[in-house]
């Protein structure tokens, strides 16, 4: 079974200030990992993912996550924040051999940058 | 925008009633996935389709299902609606290890 964990159901941080949304996981194998963000009224847009080599991934919009598999965490970073970032944020898993591929997802944060 | 589609965006009925709800893939991709987002569940895995052909089920229930055709598009058939079966539902089509979402479909049942 695959199983994500978002702790903070929401993190407040002023704009220009660096963020972190938290996100830890637990999968049988070796996980994939994504994030992906819901602006109100939307659907989930993809930032970023990690499925193998550098621990530190970048992503869209400035976004950037770190793997920690000893954590089991994949915390989604970003070092100047925006008051458009202001949005809810899912973290996802998927057990690497997993056939069907299908996501678990986290329960979201909301982000919300003031300015 | 990801390229997946969902139509409609919106849909209101009764209970005790059915939908139809459609998805069209990005192009070239042939998995679609079902998810339904609710304030108590979250967002759920409900059914894969690869190919046309069933790959995986996740919390979907028996009142709910589904099919993908020849062209690639799915649909989501939900039955016996309840207020419960409210939700946003979304589809999303997987290119290699990444899936992409379409913008949803947001039920209300009445």
């Amino acid at each position: 079974a695959q199983s994500v964990a978002q702790p903070e159901d929401q993190v407040n941080v002023a704009e220009g200030n660096p963020l972190t949304v938290k996100c830890t996981y637990s999968v049988s194998g070796n996980p994939y990992l994504f994030w992906y963000v819901q602006y109100p009224n939307r659907g989930l847009q993809f930032l970023l993912k990690y499925i193998t080599g550098d621990n530190l991934v970048k992503g869209s919009y400035g976004f950037e996550a770190e793997f920690n598999k000893s954590q089991t965490s994949f915390h989604l970073k970003k070092p100047s924040a925006l008051v458009s970032d202001s949005a809810l944020y899912f973290c996802a898993v998927r057990d690497k051999d997993n056939a069907g591929n299908m996501l678990t997802f986290g329960g979201g944060t909301r982000l919300m940058v003031k300015p | 925008d990801s390229g997946v589609t969902q139509t409609p965006k919106h849909l209101i009925t009764a209970t005790g009633q059915r939908v139809t709800l459609r998805c069209s893939p990005r192009s070239g991709d042939l998995s679609v996935y079902w998810y339904q987002q609710s304030l108590d569940q979250g967002l759920q895995f409900l059914i894969q389709y690869y190919n046309g052909e069933e790959r995986a089920k996740g919390n979907i229930l028996e009142r709910f299902s589904a099919q993908q055709f020849p062209d690639l598009h799915s649909e989501l058939n939900l039955s016996s609606l309840e207020l419960g079966d409210s939700a946003l539902y979304f589809c999303a089509s997987r290119d290699r290890d990444t899936q992409y979402f379409g913008p949803g479909t947001r039920l209300t049942v009445l």
